[in-house]
């Protein structure tokens, strides 16, 4: 059973341009919850989404992000303009949320995101 | 806000040495908390605990937590370079039983 996979797993861009991140989460997961890692901090919640549906986005900025989780394909993560702030490592993680749910959350390997 | 700080934040040990790590928590509404390994991939679950499992223990690592004290520890018994990695403690309320808040890690390093 393959785990959460995440790509680009490096992504470098300029300021000013568009940074995509995208999440497929383990075979018969279907919550979606994404966590951004600045240097020297621990991870913080961003947002956590079902399929089709954003249930909490508290965490995110309200500006230039945006994240969704569609019927078919991964989730997605965009980042617009990004700003050299925006640097950080981005993990995906995944649940099941069956009737047995149990907190656990099973991460990606991560999107290290460079803003030039 | 839950508040998770852990400690220390960094030691070096030999291999064969005990480490003992650290993590208190304030939470509203306390649910669980839970143990990562993160090397340079995927943070790796380890261990949950809640109020009805406070103790858990798998091979040289084992964890207990103290909900008096509001705070949990995470020993690693003969260590080995490879138990090198950042220790990641997360806490869950039921608030919202599906947001982790982390700690900022404690990052060991085991030296041959």
């Amino acid at each position: 059973n393959a785990g959460v996979m995440q790509n680009p797993r490096h992504l470098v861009r300029r300021r000013g341009q568009e940074a995509r991140l995208r999440c497929s989460p383990m075979k018969g997961h279907s919550h979606v919850y994404w966590y951004r890692q600045l240097p020297e901090e621990g991870l913080k919640f961003m947002v956590y989404l079902q399929k089709e549906n954003i249930i909490d986005e508290s965490g995110m900025p309200k500006e230039r992000f945006s994240a969704e989780f569609p019927k078919e394909g991964p989730s997605i993560l965009r980042i617009q303009q990004v700003v050299r702030g925006d640097s950080a490592a981005y993990f995906c993680a995944s649940s099941p949320r069956s009737q047995t749910f149990t907190d656990t959350q099973y991460f990606g390997p991560g999107t290290r995101l460079t803003v030039l | 806000e839950d508040k998770v700080v852990q400690s220390p934040l960094s030691l070096v040990v030999h291999e064969g040495d005990t480490v003992t790590l650290n993590c208190s928590y304030e939470v509203t509404n306390f649910r669980s908390l839970l143990w990562y390994k993160q090397e340079k991939k995927a943070p790796t679950f380890l261990f949950m605990l809640t109020s009805s499992g406070i103790e858990k223990k798998s091979g040289r690592l084992s964890s207990i937590l103290d909900k008096k004290e509001l705070s949990s520890i995470l020993n690693i018994t003969a260590t080995q370079t490879g138990d090198s990695a950042i220790y990641l403690c997360a806490v869950v309320s039921d608030s919202n039983d599906y947001k982790l808040s982390f700690g900022a890690g404690t990052t060991v390093t085991v030296r041959a």
